[in-house]
């Protein structure tokens, strides 16, 4: 969804670097996601919020930190990289109060970052 | 908390074949569920959801799901796959504020 944007869309590192994705939508949601995606295992939340005072833990969130900068930015830092954080990592926003017809409770996806660590 | 099972892990189908994608939810109540299908190299698009009403559901390119709420299943369905087909899907429950992903399943479709 050209709404939602992720940069880098591919990014190399080696092990023990920091990582920032980043991640802009205009789609004027207020909740915002970051995900993990590993083969064989679909999609794992790693952080959400619902506003920019609010920050969530996913079910996988060790290693990571999140930084809500406005409304429309969303970022995910990997303090000291590891090789098993090498996956596709996709940002995600959904309006939960349906301001927007029918978005209530959809989830929109940014293109992904692929992320190797070395 | 919510959890999802999609069975099928990889489906290999001819083109003009008859699909059905499983996907079951651990437990009852109202539930909100959504299939979202990803092309290759491609982020996540939404098929189809169901809040509530019909149980019966039709997406877009012709995909449709049913809620078997007895049965705790969201299945996928579409009755004439085309090569364009080709992706992998997940389906997803929504678990108090946040959604719960299945592992997803990749469709081959071969000319």
């Amino acid at each position: 969804d050209a709404d939602v944007t992720q940069t880098p869309r591919n990014r190399i590192t080696k092990t023990g670097k920091r990582i920032m994705l980043e991640c802009s939508q205009t789609k004027g949601h207020d909740r915002m996601y970051w995900y993990r995606q590993d083969p064989g295992l679909g999609l794992r939340l790693i952080y959400y919020s619902f506003d920019v005072k609010d920050i969530n833990k996913g079910e996988i969130s060790d290693g990571y930190s999140v930084s809500r900068q406005a409304q429309a930015k969303f970022s995910l830092s990997l303090e000291s990289a590891i090789p098993n954080q090498t996956a596709l990592y996709f940002c995600a926003t959904s309006d939960l109060t349906g301001r927007t017809e029918g978005s209530t409770d959809t989830q929109y996806f940014g293109p992904g970052t692929r992320l190797t660590v070395l | 908390a919510q959890s999802v099972s999609q069975h099928n892990h990889h489906v290999i189908l001819s083109e003009a074949a008859s699909l059905e994608l499983g996907c079951n939810y651990s437990y009852g109540g109202t539930v909100n569920l959504f299939w979202y299908v990803q092309y290759p190299g491609q982020h996540l698009q939404l098929l189809l959801k169901y809040f509530s009403g019909d149980p019966l559901v039709k997406g877009i390119k012709g995909f449709e799901a049913e809620f078997i709420k007895s049965k705790f299943s969201f299945n996928l369905r579409k009755p004439s796959v085309q090569w364009s087909d080709t992706a992998e899907y997940f389906c997803a429950v929504k678990d108090t504020d946040k959604l719960i992903f299945g592992t997803g399943t990749r469709l081959q479709v071969f000319p």
